[in-house]
């Protein structure tokens, strides 16, 4: 199995629904990603996970809440977003090598509207 | 990570090698080259790495200068489903930092 994979496709909340975004892989990789996409952009980091511990938090506000449970699976918990937070969420993963991290690769995303 | 510099945006024909270039004048010499593409409402695909030395696989060569300050992509034989946004990484592999992604060059392959 060579991919990753994101759950669901699409996804419609309103400002005061909780929900969660799922992204899986079986490449037995040990650092897993969370980046945003608007429109017309290039993606931007949101969190880090290395051996299943938060690395890197880009400054993400607290409505967002990333969670790894074990090595294969990552979620990102969300409440009370804005209409701004509207966007592509697209997961990666990657391996935890000798010399460092190698490529990463990514899922298809979950396009998110918020309401 | 050093900083990239890209055309936004590049034609090419089908079937005639695309030739996309990267600047990175600020390159340290532990940090590596990547390149992605990512076709219209999909997740980025890598395509290809390197540190100093030319790299091939079976979807493009990349093609570094000596003085590692600019590179190239290439795809040998384009065609209408390479149409996509292109990104240039530079980026240290021993920092967990994820890809910083600039604004890319958007190669539209042309019939």
């Amino acid at each position: 199995d060579t991919e990753v994979t994101q759950t669901p496709k699409h996804l419609v909340m309103g400002m005061t629904n909780k929900k969660s975004l799922k992204c899986e892989q079986h490449m037995g990789h040990r650092a897993m990603y969370w980046y945003k996409q608007k429109a017309k952009k290039p993606p931007e980091l949101m969190f880090v996970y290395s051996y299943e511990k938060l690395s890197i938090n880009e400054s993400v506000p607290s409505r967002f809440s990333p969670e790894c449970p074990n090595s294969s699976l990552l979620n990102l918990h969300l409440h009370a977003l804005q209409p701004e937070d509207s966007a592509l969420y697209l997961c990666a993963s990657s391996q935890v090598l000798v010399r460092g991290f190698g490529e990463q690769f990514f899922g298809p995303g979950t396009r998110l509207t918020v309401l | 990570d050093a900083k990239t510099t890209q055309p936004t945006s590049m034609d090419c024909a089908e079937g005639r090698a695309a030739n996309l270039p990267c600047n990175h004048s600020t390159i340290s010499g532990n940090e590596y080259v990547y390149w992605y593409r990512q076709i219209h409402s999909q997740g980025p695909q890598y395509i290809i790495h390197g540190l100093k030395n030319n790299e091939t696989n079976e979807m493009a060569s990349l093609i570094i200068t000596e003085d590692r300050k600019s590179s190239t992509l290439i795809l040998p034989h384009a065609t209408l489903r390479d149409t996509a946004v292109y990104y240039c990484i530079v980026r240290v592999e021993t920092r967990e930092w994820g890809m910083r992604f600039g604004a890319g060059t958007r190669l539209t392959v042309k019939p």
